[in-house]
Formats: C-alpha cells, structure tokens, sequence
C-alpha cells in the first residue's frame, strides 16, 4: 500500500528539540521528492520547503531557515523534519507531502507537535 | 513572494447549489495552480492540479478554470460531504498556498 507513515504527536517545553518521521512505503523512496507543511491550530497551510530524495539536498523557505533541519535515512525510506529551541508558536501540525500538487501527490496523516511550559 | 488571496472567506450553501471559489495571485503564476480540500483532523486532499486537471477519483462535478492571476473552483452541484475548507495552492514560484475558504452545508 502506498503511503505516508507519520510519528505521533509530542509534548516539549520551549528550547527543547523535536524530530518529526516521515516513513514511505508501497513506492521507491527516492524517486520522489518530499515537501514538508505546517499548519498551526486553526490556521491555514503553509509551505516549510522540501528535499531531494534522490540528493539529499534541503530547500527552506522563508521563515524556515535555522531552526528547522530536514533530513533522510533512505535505508528505511524515511524522512525527518527535526525543529530545534522550540518556542510555542512552533505548535502545530507538521505534514510531508510527496510531490505536492501533482498526479503523485500524498500526504502524511500529519504530526502534533505542542510546545508548552 | 507569490501571494494567494481568496474569496470568500465563509461561504453557507445548501446541498444542490452551485458553488464558486475564488483565488488570485498576486502576480502570474501560469496555470501552476491546485486546490486541496481539507475537513477536520484531517490532511488535505488534492482535487485539482494545472488548474483545470482533476485529481485521481475526484468526481466531476468539481471543476476549475482559469491562468495568471485570476482562479475559480466550482462545485456544479453541492453534496453535503463537501463541506469544508478549499485552499488553493501556487507553485509556479516555490509554494504558496492561499489563506482558505470554508464551506458551510
């Protein structure tokens, strides 16, 4: 079956850091990029940038530069979406999204990450 | 940046009625445009890509039209399992997406 599998939700206090997975299966992992989204509560979507499955090679976009690191292990066809000093506006849902806005487009069921004292 | 407005914002119908979404961009993005649905706790659902090319299994009374600037989704008859919110999303440009129109049945 093809799919995105998300890790669950988490709890972290601010200046903590959190790693979000993002595990492929039912495809070849690295013939697709993957594209990672935010959306805060009751809020809409907002593009966070994506990687190259095939290189390895980051995008960020703006308002997601040195906090947030993407990431791969291939190996286990998994990508990671880690946000580092977490402040409480970083609570939202965090989704990765495989060639977003195309005829192979899918999404992770989504993350929960809540940043609070 | 690229940035997507849309109109408007809340929109309440009634099942059978014909439905118009609007979404602009702040300047040409082409026909590198999509709209996703998305309903409560879920992630979206992409309905339209290229502007006009509907999605694998979305049905066709979605349809959408438009290039450049100016964008439209149109329901042609509303079923009560389309509430929710449309967003539009632009990536001629990275990736914008547009604030969202809620669907009210």
């Amino acid at each position: 079956q093809v799919q995105l599998v998300q890790s669950g939700s988490e709890l972290k206090k601010p200046g903590a850091s959190v790693k979000v997975s993002c595990k492929a299966s039912g495809y070849t992992f690295i013939s697709f990029g993957l594209t990672w989204v935010r959306q805060a509560p009751g809020q809409g979507l907002e593009w966070m940038g994506w990687i190259n499955t095939n290189t390895g090679k980051p995008t960020y976009a703006k308002g997601f530069t040195g906090r947030f690191v993407f990431s791969l292990d291939t190996s286990v066809s998994t990508a990671y979406l880690q946000i580092n000093s977490l402040k409480p506006e970083d609570t939202a849902v965090y989704y990765c999204v495989r060639e977003m806005a195309t005829i192979n487009d899918l999404w992770g069921q989504g993350s929960l990450v809540t940043v609070s004292s | 940046e690229v940035v997507m407005t849309q109109s408007p914002a809340t929109l309440s119908v009634s099942p059978g009625e014909r439905v118009t979404l609007s979404c602009r961009a702040s300047q040409s993005v082409t026909t590198n445009l999509a709209w996703y649905q998305q309903k409560p706790g879920q992630a979206p659902r992409l309905l339209m890509y290229g502007a006009f090319t509907r999605a694998t299994g979305i049905p066709a009374r979605f349809s959408g039209s438009g290039s450049g600037t100016e964008f439209t989704l149109t329901i042609s008859r509303l079923q009560s399992e389309d509430f929710g919110i449309y967003f539009c999303l632009q990536y001629n440009n990275w990736w914008t997406f547009g604030q969202g129109t809620k669907v009210e049945i």
